[in-house]
């Protein structure tokens, strides 16, 4: 059974610089895994905001950014802001066929 | 702007089948990829399947055997049916639209729906 695997919890400061990782039970995750990431906030539904590993939707903050780093997939948010503190969730596309979602990150502005 | 809106019964008894209804407004169902994710109360997401309306279908194996989704004849409505169900299915149910470049790219979500399995 693949697994996704996100940091279940992170702590930044406003205005601070944080990175979200998402990491895959099968190895290193590459652009052919196509990582999407959503932002929820508590008492919403989920939103999307980066896709293809890096590429913004037109409502997703400049501050937001995709990337692959070190065999994972990741969200870097430079500049937090309060509103920023949520649950946010990758998932990555496997094999042509399934996708699997992270366990998610809450992160914290503090 | 593509608006979608879950429905469907709130409550479902065990063994049953949980039936869902996404509505989409401002887009068309002949064309990109539709999905539905759930996510337990206090729990992470779970991708459930996705399909298109030329017939490409691919369920979460751990749900496939349990898992239908099929599109209205109007073509403004999608459906999931997960038949079987136990308390393990208590979830929000989300619908997604998935637009495939050189692969999925999630946009616009609904509201999500509470669906409680319970006798």
């Amino acid at each position: 059974q693949t697994v996704v695997t996100q940091e279940p919890s992170l702590t930044v400061s406003p205005g601070g610089t944080v990175t979200l990782t998402c990491a895959s039970s099968t190895g290193a995750v590459t652009s052919g895994f196509y990582a999407n990431w959503f932002q929820q906030k508590p008492g919403q539904a989920p939103r999307a905001l980066i896709y293809s590993t890096s590429n913004k939707h037109s409502w997703t903050p400049a501050r937001f950014a995709g990337s692959l780093l070190g065999g994972k997939a990741a969200l870097t948010l430079s500049g937090v802001q309060p509103e920023d503190e949520a649950d946010y969730y990758c998932v990555l596309y496997y094999g042509g066929a399934h996708l699997v979602f992270g366990g998610g990150t809450k992160l914290t502005v503090l | 702007q593509v608006q979608l809106q879950e429905s469907g019964p709130g409550l479902v008894k065990p063994s049953e089948t949980l039936s869902l209804t996404c509505t989409v407004s401002g887009g068309s169902i002949n064309s990109d990829y539709w999905s539905w994710i759930r996510q337990p109360p206090g729990k992470g997401l779970e991708w459930i399947g996705y399909f298109s309306d030329t017939g490409n279908t691919n369920y979460s194996p751990s749900l496939k055997s349990r898992v239908t989704m099929s599109v209205d004849s109007s073509k403004t409505h999608f459906s999931l049916k997960l038949s079987s169900v136990t308390a393990a299915d208590t979830a929000v149910y989300y619908c997604a639209r998935i637009i495939w470049g050189w692969g999925p790219q999630f946009d616009y979500l609904g509201q999500g729906t509470l669906v409680t399995v319970s006798s």
